[in-house]
């Protein structure tokens, strides 16, 4: 149990188009979805706390008007990259909580969508 | 605020060799502690995790214990193989206030050659 399936599993695309990615919480409802980034050979930076039928939570540094961030459904969470950039090229992850989501609850995590901005 | 280092790698090491990856932190209150890890190409997976202090988790033969006297998580495996190449990221999740956010170390790359 307690799969999340991430989509898709990578993208290319022009600069200056959009890209959105989705993130789907199978077997389970999670209220709070988190998303990731990760670049090459280095761990992972938290960017946004994604709730469900509220506005997400980002972290500092986090252009929310770039990386747009809707949780319409307790089942899915979606991260579009508005406008892209070369820069913008790497691996995101979205995760989330089973059940309470309290601190002992582990994260389960996508399997990543791995972006190329050409 | 909370953080977590973890050794750098990579870390190369002979089939049924002896690893340990050492990690330690720094949070307020009570965190719990996870090891989760990363095959190449894929999102992460939880390895195991610890509530409080001296637990110890385990799973396929990774060993990990809650050293609150020295705010350690050290990941031992006695006999390491092939397939236990991957990415090794010690975590913590800290106060529920706080969102229960993850906070990742730097992540070890182990490479187990034949």
């Amino acid at each position: 149990g307690a799969v999340v399936s991430q989509h898709p599993s990578w993208v290319i695309c022009k600069s200056g188009t959009s890209v959105k990615i989705e993130c789907r919480s199978l077997d389970f409802q999670a209220t709070t979805m988190f998303w990731y980034r990760q670049f090459p050979k280095q761990s992972l930076m938290l960017m946004a706390t994604s709730n469900e039928g509220s506005k997400a939570t980002y972290e500092q540094g986090v252009e929310k008007d770039k990386f747009l961030i809707n949780h319409a459904s307790l089942t899915l969470s979606t991260l579009t990259v508005t406008s892209a950039h070369p820069e913008d090229s790497s691996f995101y992850i979205c995760s989330a909580r089973v059940g309470s989501g309290g601190k002992n609850s582990p994260l389960h995590f996508g399997n990543g969508t791995r972006l190329t901005v050409t | 605020g909370n953080s977590v280092t973890q050794m750098e790698g990579p870390v190369t090491l002979s089939e049924e060799a002896f690893l340990t990856i050492n990690c330690t932190y720094t949070a307020t209150g009570y965190p719990s502690l996870f090891w989760y890890v990363q095959y190449p190409g894929e999102g992460l997976q939880l390895l195991l995790k610890a509530t409080k202090a001296d637990d110890k988790g385990s799973n396929k033969g990774f060993e990990a214990t809650y050293r609150k006297e020295t705010t350690s998580f050290h990941l031992e495996k006695g006999s390491v193989q092939v397939s236990d190449s991957a990415v090794y990221f010690c975590a913590l999740s800290g106060r529920e206030a706080a969102g229960n956010k993850l906070t990742f170390g730097g992540g070890t790359r182990v490479l187990v050659k034949p």
